[in-house]
């Protein structure tokens, strides 16, 4: 079964501008989830859609924005970006369909994308 | 008080010996935990799922789960430099409910 692929691996970017990453989840999962992982701060939950629906979302402010289409893939967009935004951004999926203690709730991340914001 | 809390580390073991990593979580009806190892600029590798209390072994790993004390464990047994890396704690309330990760222990093998 192929992992969770993410594109693209690598970006550069200067401030002001905007980026859209994509994320492919493993197949027939229903849910993705996005972090920003930094040095200083860890890993940082952003959102998480499950059937194309946003079902959480973490405190980060509404230049972060995400979608999922009806395969499952999905995207996240950063508007206005700024020097803080570089960071190694992350998407994991899990089948995310049981309540209560499941291994459907395990979450596979990506390899990531790494975003250099100058 | 965080909601997943670890030892940053660095915890340092001699190669060979059992390596213990310990998380404690807030949320009193908390049902899924996981542990992820995470090498330097990598993406993080699920290693160990519990559900219930007890210990679940796979092969060097033991997971060990205490709802009561909100408590839960990694053992690493016959620690390899191969273990060094940062273990991340993970907790669940199940389905539709986010998953929040403690800030990692670093864990370094010395030979």
């Amino acid at each position: 079964k192929a992992g969770v692929t993410q594109t693209p691996r690598y970006l550069i970017k200067t401030r002001g501008q905007q980026v859209t990453l994509s994320c492919s989840p493993i197949s027939g999962h229903r849910s993705v989830s996005w972090y920003q992982q930094t040095p200083g701060q860890g890993l940082q939950f952003l959102f998480e859609y499950f059937s194309e629906t946003q079902r959480n979302k973490g405190n980060f402010p509404g230049r972060f924005s995400g979608r999922q289409f009806s395969n499952s893939r999905s995207e996240m967009n950063v508007s206005t970006l700024e020097l803080g935004d570089s960071a190694l951004y992350l998407c994991a999926s899990s089948a995310g369909t049981l309540a209560g203690g499941s291994s459907y709730n395990e979450q596979f991340f990506g390899p990531g994308t790494r975003l250099t914001v100058l | 008080q965080k909601e997943v809390e670890q030892n940053s580390g660095p915890l340092s073991v001699p190669e060979g010996a059992i390596a213990s990593l310990n998380c404690t979580y807030s949320d009193r009806v908390s049902q899924s935990f996981f542990w992820y190892r995470q090498y330097s600029g990598k993406s993080p590798e699920l290693i160990m799922s519990i559900y219930s209390n007890g210990d679940k072994e796979d092969g060097r790993f033991t997971a060990q789960l205490n709802k009561a004390s909100q408590y839960v464990s990694l053992l690493i047994r016959d620690s390899q430099p191969s273990d060094s890396a940062t273990y991340l704690c993970a907790v669940n309330r199940g389905s539709a409910s986010k998953i929040i990760f403690g800030s990692g222990t670093r864990l370094s093998i010395r030979p």
